[in-house]
């Protein structure tokens, strides 16, 4: 069975420095990947995906993941924080008919 | 136009209540599901129909009902309320089953039990 594992549970970054949050996943077929993003109170959206083809994926709001197959990898990194980007992010693999999430990390942005 | 919609979103309500959170597509999407998001902020799947038929149901209780009466819509009706029932319920959609398939969120429903 799939499994996705976010080590970090919170993560502080000052506004305009770099970010990377970390994913590690478990999947015996060739995975399907995604982060989600959460701002408080409101739902989920997708930031990016990774199915096939390039290892590098951008994605919305500046974003982009790196695949990582030999690392069972896939991080995500956003090279300058914006206060708006403080949310809780999940990564998330697909297999047959369902999404499995990790637990989450949530990113505070300090001034 | 909010492609996976569900109402309403917040609900607060008693114990041994019976409450219905609704959902509709308009992304034309053969699959739907309900997930169930906890108070430390873990998503895990409860429900997923594909038109119109169930296809996963994990271990949730009977208490809880989806019913699919077409294609674009996921209704979760919820029996004798309990104080753990509270979480927040995100309905969601994708083209099909597959693994290549994206899912896409509703807001979410926001259901307190007192």
């Amino acid at each position: 069975a799939q499994s996705v594992t976010q080590p970090d549970i919170h993560i502080t970054v000052s506004e305009g420095a770099s970010l990377e949050l970390r994913c590690n996943y478990s999947y015996g077929a060739t995975p399907y990947l995604f982060w989600y993003v959460q701002s408080p109170g409101q739902g989920l959206q997708l930031l990016l995906k990774y199915f096939s083809g390039d290892t590098l994926v951008q994605g919305i709001k500046g974003f982009e993941a790196e695949f990582k197959r030999s690392q069972s990898s896939f991080n995500l990194r956003k090279p300058s924080v914006h206060w708006s980007d403080a949310a809780e992010y999940f990564c998330a693999v697909k297999g047959f008919q369902k999404l499995v999430f990790g637990t989450g990390t949530r990113l505070l942005v300090s001034p | 136009d909010t492609a996976v919609s569900q109402t309403p979103k917040y609900l607060v309500t008693q114990m041994g209540n019976d409450k219905s959170i609704k959902c509709e597509q308009n992304l034309g999407h053969d699959t739907m599901y309900w997930y169930k998001q906890d108070s430390k902020k873990f998503l895990k799947i409860m429900f997923s129909y594909n038109n119109k038929e169930l296809i996963i149901n994990e271990t949730v209780p009977n208490r809880f009902s989806p019913k699919s009466p077409d294609k674009a819509h996921l209704n979760l009706h919820i029996n004798s309320l309990e104080l753990g029932d509270s979480a927040v319920y995100f309905c969601a959609s994708s083209p099909g089953t597959g693994a290549g398939n994206t899912i896409y969120f509703g807001e979410g429903s926001w259901l307190t039990v007192v």
